[in-house]
Parts: structure tokens; sequence; C-alpha cells
């Protein structure tokens, strides 16, 4: 069974840093992509970002590009997501989310809150 | 690239059909067979129902389905259930960036 567990959110200062992590279980994690997505408050769905399975590939909504970037450790089946020069804008539950098939968004983690806030 | 388009609720019956509809444009929704839909109870992990226009994931309920006409995708719910009532999001790849719709909510009357 998939999971996909967050960890990291919390409350920052616009201008601060930010890491989030996923760790994920249940299957073969370095044969998949993964994305991250975020839900601002009382808001729609937004994707962020997404990573290839090696970690060759990676790409970003223009709305973080510059500022957030994507990895993940293969031999540790964890995907993180750094945040830099965070805005009040920024604040969301940010998932995990596992790609599937072509390009499809499958299984998602619980989600972590980011509030960016002084 | 905008958001897709979603009604921002419905509502139906124990045992009537829904259909919730979703318009983007030629570059997304309309150029590729990638759009998935997902059901969100809140506080929980989204859930994937459709994928592909069309397919679902195995232990999804056959009262589930997905089509597109041009620009618009859909989403239909035969047989409504209460445990059914949540937050229904489409989704279409445009070429990376992937791109979602703003959400319906759909009440079980």
């Amino acid at each position: 069974q998939v999971q996909l567990v967050e960890s990291g959110g919390g409350v920052v200062q616009p201008g601060r840093s930010l890491r989030l992590s996923c760790a994920a279980s249940g299957f073969t994690f370095s044969t998949h992509g993964m994305h991250w997505v975020r839900q601002a408050p009382g808001k729609g769905l937004e994707w962020v970002a997404i990573i290839s399975y090696d970690g060759s590939d990676k790409d970003y909504a223009d709305s973080v590009k510059g500022r957030f970037t994507i990895s993940r450790d293969n031999s540790k089946n964890t995907l993180d997501l750094q945040m830099n020069s965070l805005r009040p804008e920024d604040t969301a539950v940010y998932y995990c989310t596992k790609a599937v098939g072509v390009a499809t968004i499958g299984d998602w983690g619980q989600g972590t809150l980011v509030t960016v806030s002084s | 690239q905008s958001a897709l388009t979603q009604p921002a609720s419905v509502s139906g019956s124990p045992g009537q059909s829904i259909t919730i509809s979703c318009t983007g444009t030629s570059s997304d929704v309309g150029s590729y067979d990638l759009v998935s839909w997902y059901q969100h109870h809140p506080g929980r992990a989204p859930k994937l129902m459709i994928y592909e226009v069309t397919k679902r994931p195995s232990g999804v309920s056959h009262r589930f389905s997905g089509s597109r006409s041009g620009n618009t995708a859909s989403l239909t719910i035969s047989g409504l259930q209460a445990e059914d009532e949540a937050d229904y999001y489409c989704c279409s790849y445009a070429g990376s960036p992937w791109v979602f719709g703003g959400g319906t909510k759909l009440t079980v009357l």
C-alpha cells in the first residue's frame, strides 16, 4: 500500500526558508516521478513542481521558479522541497504526490501546512 | 497557464446522477488525453478517481465515469451516495505545467 508522509511544515516569516520532506513507502520509489502540489486556504489545488524518477529532470510552476528546489534521494525513499524567499502567498497545505502512468498525478499524502506570516 | 473552469457547486439526491464539467483550452484539455479527476474530503488526502480522461483506477466504483468533448471534460457520478459528498477537482497535463480546476463542491441532499 502506497504511503506518502510529509513533514517539515510550520510557521515562517516572509523572506525566510523552509524545507519539506516526504517519506515514501509501499512502492518502488526509484521508478516513479514525484510532484509537489499545494492548496492555499479556501482555494483550489495548484501544481508546484515535478522531478523525474532519477532526479535528472525537474520543472516548476512559474509562481515558485527560482525560489523552490525539488530533490530526491532514491537510497532513502525521500522527496524534498527546499523553499526559499517565502511569501505570504506561499501559505498552503503542501502535498507530496506520486506520478502514475504517462503523466497522471496519482497517490497523495495527507499534506503539511506551511504558514508564511510575520 | 490559467486554471481550468469548474462549477463551484453541484447537488443531487441519493440515487440520482450528476455531472461536473471542467473547461479548459486547446492547449490543455483539448490537446492531451491526460485529464484526471480527484475526490477530496477536507482533512484527508485527495484520491484519484479518473485518469487519462476515461480510465478508472482499480478500487474506484463503476459509478464514476469520465468523458471529454472538445475542450471540456466531464465527471459523471451515477447512483449518488452520501459518501460521495466531497470536493472534486479536475486536472490536465498542459505540457508541464499541470493545471487544476478550481474545484466543485458536491452536496448530496
